[in-house]
């Protein structure tokens, strides 16, 4: 079974703040990984896949497979990043993603 | 030029009610989704489509029926509408229906009064 746990419902920072978003995950295979992101009234998009190692809005998320994790990190918050994140798995030839119950990140001027 | 549209955006109707949620995408892709996501937020697969054919059925009441006429749409029609059904519910749909990044819809607001 694949689970994906979010433990922070809510997270506060100021702005220029480091911020981190955790994300933890079991699974038996070899887990694809995604951050979706949603503003507020809007969609949910991508926001980056730890496939693609990029670094987008200069979020970055590290895959650490020894404790099964995936942390989003932005060194310095910006109040446009206020919004909704998602992390997902996908794995094998399962056709789905499983979400976890997502973070509101708020950034405070 | 919207890649995964839906409408309506808004759907406000009676307990007992039939409703349907209509689901286009235009981007080519074989798989397509229906995600709820309820007043916690909390995003939840219901049912997937690949090629027209469901593929996962997420432990959803059988008043939810999802019809994918062709691998462009992807309709969700609801029987007798419970209170339980207000929710947020998006369209997703993603290119070979093997993890991969998803597009999702605008969503549609259901509210069962």
């Amino acid at each position: 079974a694949q689970r994906v746990t979010q433990p922070e419902k809510l997270l506060s920072v100021f702005k220029g703040a480091p911020v981190e978003l955790k994300c933890n995950y079991s699974y038996s295979g070899s887990p694809e990984l995604f951050w979706y992101v949603q503003y507020s009234r809007q969609r949910l998009q991508l926001l980056l896949r730890h496939i693609s190692r990029e670094s987008i809005k200069g979020f970055t998320a590290d895959h650490n497979k020894g404790v099964t994790s995936f942390h989003l990190k932005k060194p310095f918050a910006q109040e446009e990043d206020s919004a909704m994140y998602y992390c997902a798995l996908g794995g094998g030839s399962n056709y789905k993603l499983t979400f976890g119950k997502g973070t509101l990140l708020t950034v405070n001027p | 030029d919207t890649a995964v549209s839906q409408t309506p955006k808004y759907l406000v109707t009676q307990m007992g009610n039939d409703k349907s949620i209509k689901c286009e995408q235009n981007l080519g892709h074989d798989t397509m989704y229906w995600y709820k996501q309820d007043s916690k937020k909390f995003l939840k697969i219901m049912f997937s489509y690949n090629n027209k054919e469901l593929i996962i059925n997420e432990t959803v009441p059988n008043r939810f029926s999802p019809k994918s006429p062709d691998k462009a749409h992807l309709n969700l029609h609801i029987n007798s509408l419970e209170l339980g059904d207000s929710a947020v519910y998006f369209c997703a749909s993603s290119p070979r229906g093997l993890p991969d990044t998803q597009y999702f819809g605008p969503g549609t607001r259901l509210t069962v009064l």
